[in-house]
């Protein structure tokens, strides 16, 4: 069964980076995009961009664009998103999902608890 | 990109039947037949329950079921039941090759 494994929560200072990782398995880890969403606290799910896990692309939102990197490693299946600049907005879960049918996100991690604190 | 528009809370009794909006723009909502609909409990990872508007993944009950008429989109769940109890999400891919999410509804099962 398809399955995304996050790494486990951080805690940053202002001004500092986060990278978050997520391992897949269950499915062809290449075959499908996969999608960084986050949630902060009390608030609604906003999306941050995706990457391709075959050829590498990446596309992420434009609130994001110059802050957000997203790579990959295929050979241990696993998707990275680091969070440069970090402030207290970014205090927030985040999640990796694997697309499913049209623009769905049809698979996700269990969350990573990112928070920012001085 | 402005997050979909969704009513911040909806209510139900049990058995009854309750209906979610998300108006976008044709844009995105209206545009392409790109619509998903997420349920979230608290603490949990959404789960997707309906895509392509109109689809269920399996798995799904078919008491949800999803619409769309121009720039809005629907979720229908009939025959409420506690479970059901919940925030829930709309999603839209977008003529930016984006995706935005709606701000979700908290529904409240009576």
């Amino acid at each position: 069964q398809v399955q995304l494994v996050q790494s486990g929560a951080e805690v940053k200072k202002p001004g500092a980076s986060v990278k978050v990782s997520c391992k897949a398995s269950g499915y062809s880890f290449i075959g499908q995009y996969m999608y960084w969403v986050r949630q902060a606290p009390g608030q609604g799910l906003e999306w941050m961009g995706w990457i391709n896990p075959n050829s590498g692309g990446t596309n992420s939102a434009q609130k994001f664009q110059g802050r957000v990197t997203m790579t990959r490693d295929t050979s241990i299946r696993t998707a990275y998103m680091e969070l440069s600049r970090l402030t207290s907005d970014d205090t927030a879960v985040y999640y990796c999902a694997r697309v499913g049918h049209g623009e769905s996100f049809e698979y996700w991690g269990q969350g990573t608890l990112v928070t920012v604190s001085s | 990109q402005s997050a979909l528009t969704q009513p911040a809370s909806v209510s139900g009794s049990p058995g009854q039947s309750i209906t979610i909006s998300c108006t976008g723009t044709s844009s995105d909502v209206g545009g392409y037949n790109y619509v998903s609909w997420y349920q979230q409990h608290p603490g949990k990872a959404p789960k997707l329950m309906i895509y392509d508007v109109t689809n269920r993944p399996s798995g799904v009950s078919n008491r949800f079921s999803g619409s769309k008429s121009g720039n809005t989109a629907s979720l229908t769940i009939s025959g409420l039941q506690a479970e059901d109890e919940a925030d829930y999400y709309c999603s839209s891919y977008t003529s930016s090759s984006t995706v935005v999410f709606g701000g979700g509804t908290k529904l409240t099962v009576l």
